[in-house]
């Protein structure tokens, strides 16, 4: 298994530019999120999902969109790329079964720079 | 609302010393599962436990232990013998039971800095 992918590792965007940060899993996980991370605040949560055609908000949603047509995929879309946005996003899976097959699993992060 | 602290933003210590990281947790509900992930200076973010609010049982696994206390809302991680690879930053996480939402609330995290 390849785990979970992200892709691109970097990336550097004007502001006002769009652009889709992938994420995929073969580990056939229902559950798939995204997580932005900046300097002295720990990881929040965008947006997750429970399954394909499933998505909800999370903690910081604003300025990026999500869907989720396949079980492996997950791309998170910024339409209008901000300084604000430039940060490391994270995207995790896991199942949605209580154990510890629930544990989320992260990919290897995306750095995102907005001019 | 559920939140970490991690009061201790860095730590240095030299090696072979045994160091802990302190995470103290607040929610209100009955049922929620505590994690620690590990970022080393290479960025990724890697799983070491994952606890249950119903299991206070104390874990070790080689060097590394935790200290779940539902008391004193903490889930402390020590590392004994530090070595010089457990440099990295390490993050406390809070996760509410049932639901759909599997939203995992991070503290700020602690920066180990393990000295030769």
């Amino acid at each position: 298994n390849a785990g979970v992918t992200q892709t691109p590792k970097f990336q550097v965007l004007k502001t006002g530019q769009s652009m889709t940060l992938q994420c995929a899993q073969d580990m056939n996980h229902e559950y798939m999120s995204w997580y932005r991370q900046d300097p002295g605040m720990g990881l929040r949560l965008i947006h997750y999902s429970v399954g394909a055609g499933i998505t909800d908000q999370g903690e910081v949603p604003n300025g990026y969109n999500v869907s989720r047509s396949t079980t492996e995929d997950f791309p998170l879309r910024l339409l209008s790329a901000a300084p604000s946005q430039t940060s490391v996003y994270f995207c995790a899976s896991s199942r949605t079964t209580s154990g510890k097959g629930d544990t989320q699993y992260f990919g290897p992060g995306t750095r995102l720079t907005v001019l | 609302a559920q939140k970490v602290t991690q009061a201790q933003t860095e730590i240095s210590v030299v090696e072979k010393e045994d160091v802990t990281l302190d995470c103290v947790y607040e929610t209100r509900d009955t049922t929620y599962y505590l994690f620690w992930y590990k970022q080393p200076p290479s960025g990724e973010l890697v799983f070491l436990i994952r606890r249950n609010s119903f299991d206070e049982q104390n874990e070790i696994s080689g060097r590394y232990s935790w200290n779940f206390q539902k008391s004193t809302s903490s889930f402390n991680f020590t590392i004994t013998a530090s070595q010089v690879v457990d440099s990295a930053v390490y993050f406390c996480a809070i996760r509410r039971g049932g639901g759909s939402n599997y939203k995992l609330t991070f503290g700020k995290g602690t920066l180990l800095t393990v000295n030769p």
